[in-house]
């Protein structure tokens, strides 16, 4: 199983938006809308901000949302805060149980 | 509250086995599977696999299969993983983790993470 495709870095200025992106396969986020996003600050444990694609759990900031398009996923991050800045990572159901993670996408707020 | 509780932190040899445990709290341990998650310094995170607290069934990652054991005991409400035959490259930390909304396919709660240290 290989790790879904993220960019390494992507940045944006204050108020901006941005998308990272996570490309797997037709085996795993092609085929299933399962796919989650975390949000990691440097010596945290990763934080849930999107599940099933683009469901948003209690607490989470709604400027964030997740898409799908294809083997294609999407997190897109509204009018960007100092506190985004952190380290995104996508993750998919690829059957049998199993999961797949991204390698991570590095969020600078310029 | 929902808690996940690891064991401390681990130095270990090359070739040697750890052990971690993962004690979980505030909702029913046999409710969901847990799983654990590996991420090596600086890098991103990797799952390794996933126990059914109900029946001890375990799904574990191609890339650890032989090398991983994760079981749970539920008179402790505690899962552990264990990794053998452990090289420079599994210096990481661990995470447990369980997925609690609908259908479970995702990890709304983690433990604070074990760093495992291989070093000679």
């Amino acid at each position: 199983q290989s790790a879904l495709t993220q960019p390494a870095s992507v940045s944006g200025s204050p108020g901006q938006s941005i998308t990272i992106s996570c490309t797997g396969t037709s085996s795993d986020v092609g085929y299933y809308n399962y796919v989650s996003w975390y949000q990691q600050h440097p010596g945290k444990a990763p934080k849930l901000m999107i599940y099933d694609v683009s469901k948003r759990p209690s607490g989470v900031s709604n400027r964030f949302s997740g898409s799908k398009s294809g083997n294609t996923a999407s997190l897109i991050i509204s009018r960007l805060q100092a506190e985004d800045e952190a380290d995104y990572y996508c993750c998919s159901y690829a059957g049998r149980s199993t999961r797949v993670f991204g390698g991570g996408t590095k969020v600078t707020v310029l | 509250e929902v808690q996940l509780v690891q064991s401390g932190a681990e130095v270990k040899k090359p070739g040697a086995t750890v052990k971690i445990s993962c004690k979980a709290s505030g909702y029913t341990f046999t409710g969901y599977y847990i799983h654990w998650v590996q991420q090596a310094p600086g890098k991103g995170l990797e799952w390794l696999g996933r126990v059914d607290p109900e029946d001890g069934e375990t799904i574990y990652a191609e890339k650890f299969q032989g090398r991983v054991t994760i079981t749970a005991d539920t008179s402790r409400d505690t899962a552990y993983m264990e990794l053998s035959s452990l090289r420079s490259e599994d210096t990481a930390v661990y995470f447990c983790s369980i997925g609690t909304t609908q259908g479970g396919y995702n990890f709304d709660y983690w433990g604070q993470g074990t760093l495992v240290t291989v070093s000679s």
